[in-house]
């Protein structure tokens, strides 16, 4: 059972380059979350999706773009990468009900610097 | 919306101390407490949640306490060892029953170290 799986785990970009992390979870979970963690700051919710084929922005979405093709996938991308954008990227899942809280599961990250 | 204020920034304990961080949240509705542990080049990991049904909550060395009239929770560490050194992050939700999403609100963390 690998949980919450996200590629790569370390990237290098130039201002203005493009790309794409991916994220995967095997539990078959609803929701799917991307935070990205920087000193100080906490966790700060970038887009998240309730479900295929939905996502939201959430606290920080700017400069990002989410997909939700399929259940068990959630990819986040930079359309043209600023140094502003290097920090620490996490995945997270969790299911839903309606009255009761879940946990968040979470992926290792991914190490994102731009030059 | 919820805000989450999470105190200390940094703790610092000899081993075998007790240690506690300290949390207040501002939605009366929120009724999902969880508490994360995040290593080094990790992600953060849930080592025990609480709801708003109960007061208080234990496993082992770890404890969780609720006030919901003051609206804070606090996490509580006996006997620490120099593993329990990580980054310690709260949170609070509200279901989406109440209007909610049960998307977490996360406090900015607190760095827990523990000398040997």
């Amino acid at each position: 059972n690998a949980g919450v799986t996200q590629t790569p785990k370390f990237r290098v970009l130039k201002t203005g380059q493009s790309m794409t992390l991916l994220c995967a979870q095997d539990m078959n979970h609803e929701y799917m979350y991307w935070y990205r963690q920087d000193p100080g700051m906490g966790l700060r919710l970038i887009h998240y999706s309730v479900g295929e084929g939905t996502t939201a922005k959430g606290e920080v979405p700017d400069g990002y773009n989410v997909s939700r093709l399929k259940k068990q996938n959630f990819l986040l991308g930079l359309e043209s990468a600023a140094p502003s954008q290097t920090s620490v990227y996490f995945c997270a899942s969790s299911y839903h009900t309606l009255d009761l809280g879940s946990p968040l599961h979470f992926g290792n990250g991914t190490r994102l610097t731009v030059t | 919306g919820e805000n989450v204020e999470q105190h200390p920034s940094t703790l610092s304990v000899q081993e075998g101390d007790s240690a506690v961080i300290k949390c207040t949240y501002s939605d009366s509705a929120s009724n999902y407490f969880p508490w994360y542990k995040q290593e080094l080049g990790k992600g953060p990991q849930l080592i025990i949640d609480i709801r708003s049904n109960v007061g208080e909550k234990k496993d082992q060395r770890i404890a969780v306490t609720l006030n919901k009239t003051a609206k804070h929770f606090s996490l509580h560490i006996t006997e620490t060892q120099p593993e329990d050194s990580a980054v310690y992050f709260c949170a609070a939700s509200r279901p989406a029953s109440s209007g909610g999403s049960y998307i977490p609100t996360f406090g900015r963390g607190t760095s827990l170290i523990v000398h040997p």
